[in-house]
């Protein structure tokens, strides 16, 4: 058990709606890193919320977006969603300057039909 | 984007035999950390590395940081069915930045 809860565990929706995961950190961790696993793959990093702000966002285009709230949690909004964002949405806390390791989630397991 | 290449992607062993597997890379990382995922759940951190040529143990499990900085290994002994997942490993460049992850190796344990 890391601490961190993930909501909801499973979703279904269809091309172009909008969906929004929810991630609570570990408790003392002020960082949430969200990342996107296809089915058989690493996980790939979509961006980072250190203390409300972003601080790093990988390739992944805008209809990705996020926010972090005052108690450190987080969501990840997908817009206009297509079939290749199926895929399980991790997310990670940590906490900055205290080493690097980052503690999962179980996952949000997204399908886009 | 950058990514870490990890071997093997797969393997069967019998109990109680000994594991190795490995991560390299074209770039220098200032942080390695290996994983556990088993279905349906998110990784599961084994062991993090934090200094070139650091050696660390957690039970059956050792894993070295490169002298290089540039790969990493992790070893599991006399292995037991629950060790059966995928086991990635994931590096950081940059202070607080985000894990570039490798590809997996599955695992399997024969009884």
């Amino acid at each position: 058990e890391t601490g961190v809860t993930q909501s909801p565990t499973h979703l279904i929706k269809t091309r172009g709606q909008q969906v929004t995961l929810r991630c609570s950190s570990q408790s003392g961790h002020n960082t949430v890193s969200w990342y996107q696993q296809a089915l058989g793959q690493g996980p790939q990093f979509i961006f980072q919320y250190y203390r409300e702000e972003k601080n790093g966002r990988g390739n992944f285009p805008p209809r990705f977006s996020g926010l972090q709230f005052p108690n450190y949690s987080s969501e990840l909004n997908v817009n206009a969603l297509e079939l290749d964002d199926s895929a399980l949405y991790l997310c990670a806390s940590s906490r900055q300057g205290a080493g690097e390791t980052q503690y999962f989630g179980p996952g949000t397991r997204l399908l886009v039909l | 984007g950058q990514q870490l290449n990890q071997s093997p992607q797969s393997m069967f062993i019998q109990e109680g035999e000994d594991v190795s597997m490995n991560c390299t890379s074209s770039s220098i990382f200032n942080t390695w950390l290996w994983y556990k995922q088993d279905p349906g759940e998110g990784p599961v951190l084994l062991i993090a590395l934090y200094k070139a040529g650091e050696l660390t143990s957690n039970g059956r499990l050792t894993a070295q940081f490169g002298i290089t900085r540039k790969d990493s290994f992790l070893n599991i002994s006399a292995s037991i069915p629950s060790d059966v997942g995928i086991y990635f490993c994931a590096g950081i460049q940059t202070s607080g930045s985000r894990l570039t992850f490798g590809e997996g190796t599955q695992l399997t344990v024969n009884p």
